[in-house]
């Protein structure tokens, strides 16, 4: 089964500094996800992507957060200035219409990046 | 009020049971998704519903529309199922995915 790759797997950093958070979605995907789970808590929806423009975007994506496809192939997560509050679990996820019939809407997870702001 | 709940919180079974997990949800949507994730943390999908029935192996997952609610059945439960069952669900018109808080469960030998 295709997989979506994310790197680093953890992250640590200090208060105020920026992070990039990298992903490689499945390729012939043409949608493209960022969530994030706190620790304890449920996954929350960050922002989607498509089109090369961010199709959609929850309240917790302000002006620190910005996304960007600077290739065809990865897709970045950048968080300008981390504050404490921005320690969670990343999640990428991609999907589209490719492979077998029934995963053309199916989404693929990648296995998150640990971010810890100290 | 959560907009998708999800019940039981938390459920032990021993090998062989067949499992519900339900989940309800408040407002329209166009799909609703089926998560398992497993104890380290990752994230796979298992289904994406907008209506009726779908079957995957020894997983089934239904939804009633009219009623807002979903389920997801495991028949002849194993260990190896042991994770956290999310269920989403994504507003009509949107991209956006509404998690649950999950269902924990736990299969013993």
């Amino acid at each position: 089964e295709p997989e979506v790759t994310q790197t680093p797997s953890h992250q640590v950093t200090q208060m105020g500094q920026e992070v990039i958070l990298r992903c490689v979605p499945i390729s012939n995907h043409l949608y493209f996800y960022w969530y994030r789970q706190i620790l304890g808590q449920k996954v929350e929806f960050l922002v989607s992507f498509y089109n090369n423009e961010i199709s959609e975007k929850s309240e917790i994506f302000d002006d620190q957060f910005s996304v960007e496809r600077p290739d065809g192939s990865n897709f970045t997560l950048k968080i300008r200035s981390t504050k404490l509050e921005d320690s969670a679990m990343y999640f990428c996820a991609s999907s589209g219409l490719t492979g077998p019939e029934g995963w053309g809407e199916k989404l693929f997870f990648g296995s998150g990046t640990q971010l810890s702001v100290l | 009020k959560n907009e998708v709940e999800q019940s039981p919180q938390n459920l032990t079974a021993q090998e062989g049971e067949f499992i519900t997990i339900n989940c309800s949800y408040s407002v329209g949507i166009s799909a609703l998704h089926w998560l398992q994730q497993h104890p380290g943390g990752g994230i796979v999908s298992l289904f994406m519903l907008s209506s009726g029935k779908k079957k995957h192996g020894r997983l089934i997952a239904t939804i009633n529309i009219q009623e807002k609610h979903s389920s997801l059945h495991i028949t002849a439960s194993h260990p190896r199922d042991s994770a956290v069952y999310i269920c989403a669900s994504m507003r009509v018109n949107t991209d956006k995915l509404i998690f649950g808080t999950g269902t924990r469960l736990q299969v013993f030998p």
